[in-house]
């Protein structure tokens, strides 16, 4: 079992859309979660971090949590074609400096 | 966010050269950087974790004499590509560990490099 899954997609939807992305992990100790976007042929920037049960919300962004459940969720309002990418759950483990990237979801808007 | 710099952002060597790749923390201290290479298409693969004072930590079938990393300040981590060949060629980004609340990660731009 992978210490972090995302479902590969594709996922398209079409512009103006909510984009729903998950991620699930496996190490119940983990303390913050990462949502990072990565563009083609690019490193992978930061977008979202979020280490409270709840909802964490930033402009079109929103990073939902649920320890309990051990799942994580990125949520994109009003997607727009430049939304179109892959993007990378990350996890910080409970072992210091430990971090668990998912593979990574891919992301199509459609104009 | 944090600025993480690399440099070069690609370099073209030929087989059986070195290669250096500096990787700095712009506007804050890093203690923990982190090495990745990417194949196209393919996932980030760590390679290794680079420790400010102390030697990196390798990840499993990752040659250490080969890729050779120094963490010589706090802001500054550098990756050496040591006898240089073709199957080397890949995206090498760094990353920094911003140390706080939540541990941010924040990554350089990345160096292609080539291999001919």
């Amino acid at each position: 079992q992978k210490e972090v899954e995302q479902n590969s997609g594709p996922l398209s939807v079409p512009e103006g859309a909510i984009a729903s992305l998950n991620c699930t992990y496996s190490d119940r100790g983990s303390q913050s979660f990462f949502w990072y976007r990565q563009y083609s042929g690019k490193s992978p920037e930061l977008i979202m971090f979020i280490y409270s049960n709840g909802d964490k919300e930033d402009g079109r962004f929103t990073a939902q949590l649920n320890k309990a459940s051990q799942y994580v969720s990125l949520l994109i309002r009003d997607s727009q074609p430049s939304d179109s990418a892959t993007y990378l759950c990350a996890v910080k483990g409970s072992n210091f400096n430990k971090f668990y990237f998912g593979s990574g979801t891919k992301l199509n808007v459609k104009p | 966010g944090a600025v993480v710099s690399q440099h070069p952002s690609w370099v073209i060597c030929k087989s059986g050269t070195s290669v250096k790749i500096e990787c700095r923390s712009l506007d804050f201290q890093a203690t923990t950087m982190f090495w990745y290479r990417q194949f196209p298409k393919q996932s980030l693969m760590l390679m290794a974790t680079s420790n400010e004072g102390s030697k990196a930590t390798y990840e499993q079938g990752v040659e250490k004499d080969k890729f050779l990393i120094n963490h010589a300040s706090l802001t500054l981590s550098t990756l050496t590509v040591t006898s240089a060949h073709p199957e080397d060629s890949s995206f090498y980004i760094c990353s920094a560990i911003r140390q706080g609340l939540t541990y941010e990660q924040y990554f350089g731009p990345g160096t292609r490099l080539t291999v001919t």
